[in-house]
């Protein structure tokens, strides 16, 4: 079983509608949480940290479910920008290592 | 600023020759690391080192492949000799030690090997 696991899509998606998927993973002892985009034959950047309060940046919204070890990403309002690859990343604390999602492709169409 | 800047963009090389990869980090950070991408595997961590030091090199492939950083602002990942498995977008990050999850990357190095 892998360490981070995400539905690798594609989601195709209207554009101005709502879309969430969600990431699992295996190490109860993980710490912090991570949303990477990767555009495409781009490099991968940070798109939004993930407390376990929960937290919205903008359109995007970010949860964690430590007890079922999930978390999820929520993009409202779409927009065709938005079209990437979102990778779930995890960090265990215990090293400066973090271990990524094989990522779910997204596509906006107009 | 200038980011992560990582040469060449894009090599081509037949099987058994070398390659050699360069990536300069963002001034500053102390923590560099080598990654590779392919469809299938996704992206996977080969190496990092801090200040200078390799840390961990437990996900280099094998020992046809080396790593090293002579200072805070240059590294090298060389594959000797290279094989067509070997093909794939090579990125090098760069972070801070106190923000280790927020890595910046380079825009990577396309590798084929025929």
């Amino acid at each position: 079983r892998k360490e981070v696991e995400q539905d690798p899509g594609p989601f195709n998606v209207p554009e101005g509608a709502t879309v969430a998927f969600n990431c699992t993973y295996s190490n109860s002892a993980s710490q912090s949480f991570f949303w990477y985009r990767q555009d495409c034959r781009k490099e991968p950047k940070l798109l939004m940290s993930v407390y376990s309060s929960g937290n919205e940046d903008g359109r995007f919204t970010a949860q964690l479910n430590r007890a079922s070890q999930y978390i999820s990403l929520l993009i409202r309002d779409s927009k065709l920008s938005d079209s990437a690859t979102y990778l779930c990343v995890v960090n265990q604390k215990s090293n400066y290592q973090l271990i990524w999602g094989a990522g779910t492709k997204l596509i906006i169409k107009p | 600023d200038a980011g992560v800047i990582q040469s060449p963009r894009h090599e081509v090389t037949e099987m058994g020759q070398e390659v050699t990869l360069r990536c300069k980090p963002i001034s500053g950070h102390d923590y560099l690391f080598w990654y590779r991408q392919t469809m299938m595997r996704g992206l996977e961590l080969l190496i990092y080192f801090n200040n200078n030091v390799p840390i961990d090199d437990s996900g280099m492939p094998e020992d046809r492949f080396s790593a090293k950083m002579p200072n805070a602002s240059f590294s090298t990942l060389k594959i000797q000799p290279s094989e067509p498995r070997d093909s794939a977008v090579y990125f090098c990050a760069s972070s801070l030690r106190l923000r280790s999850y927020e890595q910046y990357f380079g825009p990577g190095t396309r590798l084929t090997v025929t």
